[in-house]
C-alpha cells in the first residue's frame, strides 16, 4: 500500500524567514511521481510541481525550491524570503494506485505573519 | 478559457433531501474525481472517473452518487444517505497517466440545515 505523510500539520513563522515543508512517501513502486499543490483561502486548489523518481536534482522556482531523496522517501519544499501571500495549506500528492486515482496527504497549514 | 466550474458555490439543504452538486470542464481530460474536505482535514476521494460510462467508488462513496454521460460533466449527488454532509466538495480533472497533475474547481461549500 502507498502512503504518504506530512506530519506538520500547521507552521507559522514570521514573514521573511524561510520554511520547509515536509512530505514522506511510502511505496513499493520503483518509478514514481509526486507532486505539491497550494490550496489558499478562496479554496481552490493550485499546481505547483511535479517530480519523478528518477529525478534526484533540486528545483527552484523564483522563491520555491523542492528536494527529493528517493533513500528516504522524502520531497520537501522550502519557500525562502516567506510572504504572507503564501499562507495556505499546501498539500503533497503522491500517484495513486494502478487504477491511476490521485490522492492526497492530510496537508500542512501554513502561516505567514505580518 | 479552459477550466472546471463548479455551481453552486454554496448549497443549503434541507435534512433528508438529495441535492446534486455540478462539475463541468473543458479541459478534454478524461479523468475526474470528486473529493470532499473538512475542516482542518485533508481531501478525501468520493468517486472517480477515467472514462465515459465508468466510475469508481473512493475512499468515502457511501451516502453518494455520481454519473458521467458526457465527458465534460461529471455530477455529484448527496443523498439523504449521507450521515454527515456539510463540508467543502471538490471536483479535479485530469489528463489519463499518472504523471499528470489535477486542475480544480473552486469548490461548493455544502450546509445542512
Amino acid at each position: 500500500a502507498q502512503k504518504v505523510t506530512q506530519a506538520q500539520t500547521e507552521i507559522s513563522v514570521v514573514e521573511k524567514e524561510d520554511v520547509t515543508l515536509d512530505c514522506v512517501y511510502e511505496t513499493r513502486d520503483t518509478t514514481y511521481y509526486l507532486f505539491w499543490y497550494k490550496q489558499p483561502p478562496s479554496g481552490e486548489l493550485v499546481f505547483l510541481i511535479r517530480r519523478n523518481s528518477f529525478d534526484e536534482q533540486n528545483e527552484i522556482s523564483g522563491r520555491y525550491s523542492w528536494n527529493f531523496q528517493k533513500s528516504t522517501s522524502s520531497f520537501n519544499f522550502t519557500i525562502t524570503a516567506s510572504q504572507v501571500v503564501d499562507s495556505a495549506v499546501y498539500f503533497c500528492a503522491p500517484p495513486g494506485g494502478r487504477d491511476d486515482k490521485i490522492i492526497f496527504g492530510k496537508g500542512t497549514r501554513l502561516h505567514i505573519l505580518p | 478559457d479552459g477550466g472546471i466550474t463548479q455551481s453552486p458555490k454554496y448549497l443549503f439543504r434541507k435534512e433528508g433531501q438529495n441535492v446534486t452538486l455540478s462539475c463541468e470542464q473543458n479541459l478534454n481530460h478524461d479523468a475526474m474525481y470528486w473529493y470532499r474536505q473538512d475542516p482542518g482535514q485533508g481531501l478525501r476521494l468520493i468517486y472517480y472517473s477515467q472514462i465515459v460510462n465508468d466510475f469508481q467508488k473512493g475512499d468515502i462513496a457511501e451516502g453518494y452518487s455520481v454519473s458521467r454521460e458526457k465527458k465534460e460533466s461529471f455530477p455529484l449527488t448527496v443523498t439523504s444517505a449521507q450521515k454527515n454532509p456539510t463540508a467543502f466538495y471538490l471536483c479535479a480533472s485530469s489528463r489519463q497517466g499518472r504523471g499528470t497533475e489535477a486542475f480544480f474547481g473552486q469548490g461548493t461549500r455544502l450546509t445542512v440545515v
